[in-house]
């Protein structure tokens, strides 16, 4: 089966950096990718990590390591609208065509 | 460039009636994914087509749910005689491909509610 795991939440103050992490206890699996969901809003596709190590895109960072199960999303310069929810999520490689979800981290931004 | 499209936005159902949901991929992609959020909770796969075939149902209960993907159309999941524990949010997601990217496009969701 999978699972995983991540803090419920997190508060943080504009301009800071934030990591959210992201556990997880698989049979096997493709990548680690990561999705923000604003309240009331659809998951939007933020990072996809492949490979073990540090992927980047502008102010979010993603990170994979395969032997200590393990991945997280680093937000760097915080703004009031990261406020959101985080999922991380993978692609089973038991069943191909499922992607699982974390339950999310709500990160709060305080100014 | 329309991206996933989904109706209604909201849906009110009293207990044993039918709520039907539909979901327009974006152009162009042929797989069509459907979750289930409830609050406060990540998003649980429910089912998995393709135009006219529906490749992995495994994340559907057995009765009262079911979906499907016409040639021509939406994709509609369709739930009959709903319960209150049916009250959630249904995204739909849609990709051009398996096998060569894990981005998905998610729809603004519908939020079930049953009275």
């Amino acid at each position: 089966g999978q699972s995983l795991e991540q803090p419920s939440e997190v508060t943080a103050v504009e301009g800071a950096i934030v990591q959210i992490n992201c556990t997880y206890q698989t049979s096997g699996f493709y990548g680690l990718s990561w999705y923000q969901q604003h309240d009331g809003g659809a998951p939007t596709f933020l990072s996809y990590n492949g490979l073990d190590g540090l992927e980047e895109t502008g102010r979010f960072s993603s990170f994979l390591s395969r032997s200590d199960s393990y991945g997280y999303l680093l937000l760097q310069e915080l703004q009031m609208k990261d406020s959101a929810s985080y999922f991380c999520a993978v692609r089973a490689r038991d069943n191909f065509n499922k992607f699982y979800f974390g339950s999310g981290t709500k990160l709060n931004v305080k100014p | 460039n329309a991206g996933v499209m989904q109706n209604p936005r909201h849906l009110v159902r009293r207990r044993g009636q039918e709520a039907r949901l539909r979901c327009s991929p974006m152009k162009g992609h042929s797989h069509v994914y459907w979750y289930r959020q409830l609050p406060e909770e990540g998003l649980k796969f429910m089912v998995y087509l393709q135009k006219e075939n529906i490749i992995d149902e495994s994340g559907m209960p057995k009765e009262r749910f079911s979906a499907e993907f016409p040639k021509e159309g939406p994709s509609i999941l369709r739930i009959q005689q709903v319960v209150r524990g049916d009250s959630a949010a249904y995204f739909c997601a849609s990709s051009s491909q398996t096998g060569t990217t894990d981005t998905q496009y998610f729809g603004p969701g519908t939020r079930l509610t049953v009275l």
